[in-house]
């Protein structure tokens, strides 16, 4: 399965600050998600990474607030912008081959805003 | 809409049990559904995929089973071992063009030495 490494794994920022978090994977493919655990709830897809053209957002995510890039086929980020204690949580980066392979993760990033 | 639930929410086992955890969802009309571990401050494993069309697959000591027409799938886990005390996450993807995975809020095992 494919290695995926995301960074930072953790980082404490300041309210009104922008972080990019980065995923990069050792071999191309063909999808890319990126999601949010909150504590004591179960994973939410922010968005699907779409190489060479915009995200697909879900519901209750905007590209302003969540803004994604990809511009190949290994690597995405995901910025989170103007943070908010509320946007304390965990993001997950994915990769899946094709819809009826497995999903793999990197270990996330553990984001908490003061 | 999809909705996807785990029973129990913890569960904690004496070393060398065979356990069973259960995840239920309300659609039938799934296309897979994957089982997960996730250990503490780290990301998710992926265990096992079972197919819409599949019954069961096995892996070493797991064996996950889906039952589509009544909405439920098990992960059994054989001779339980403190390594394997984790979070275990269940992940249904729905049939149709939007395959994106529904997910449970996990089953926290403890298994004790």
């Amino acid at each position: 399965s494919a290695v995926i490494s995301q960074k930072p794994s953790r980082d404490i920022c300041q309210r009104g600050t922008s972080l990019t978090i980065q995923c990069q994977v050792d071999s191309q493919v063909t999808m890319m998600f990126w999601y949010r655990q909150q504590p004591g709830q179960s994973l939410t897809l922010i968005a699907t990474a779409n190489q060479g053209s915009e995200a697909t957002y879900e519901s209750g995510f905007v590209i302003d607030k969540f803004p994604i890039s990809r511009p190949n086929l290994t690597f995405s980020t995901l910025t989170v912008s103007n943070m908010s204690p509320e946007d304390s949580s965990i993001y997950l980066c994915s990769v899946q081959g094709s819809s009826n392979q497995p999903q793999h993760f990197g270990d996330g990033t553990r984001l908490s805003i003061l | 809409k999809q909705e996807v639930t785990q029973i129990p929410a913890a569960l904690s086992v004496p070393e060398g049990e065979n356990l069973v955890l259960n995840c239920s969802f309300t659609d039938s009309a799934i296309y897979n559904l994957q089982w997960f571990r996730q250990d503490p401050g780290k990301g998710l494993t992926s265990l096992l995929l079972i197919q819409s069309s599949q019954r069961e697959q096995t892996s070493g000591r797991l064996n996950a089973s889906l039952d589509k027409s009544s909405g439920r799938s098990t992960l059994y886990i054989a001779a339980s071992q403190p390594g394997d005390s984790a979070t275990y996450l269940c992940a249904v993807s729905s049939a149709g063009n939007n395959r994106k995975l529904i997910w449970g809020l996990g089953t926290s095992l403890a298994v004790n030495p």
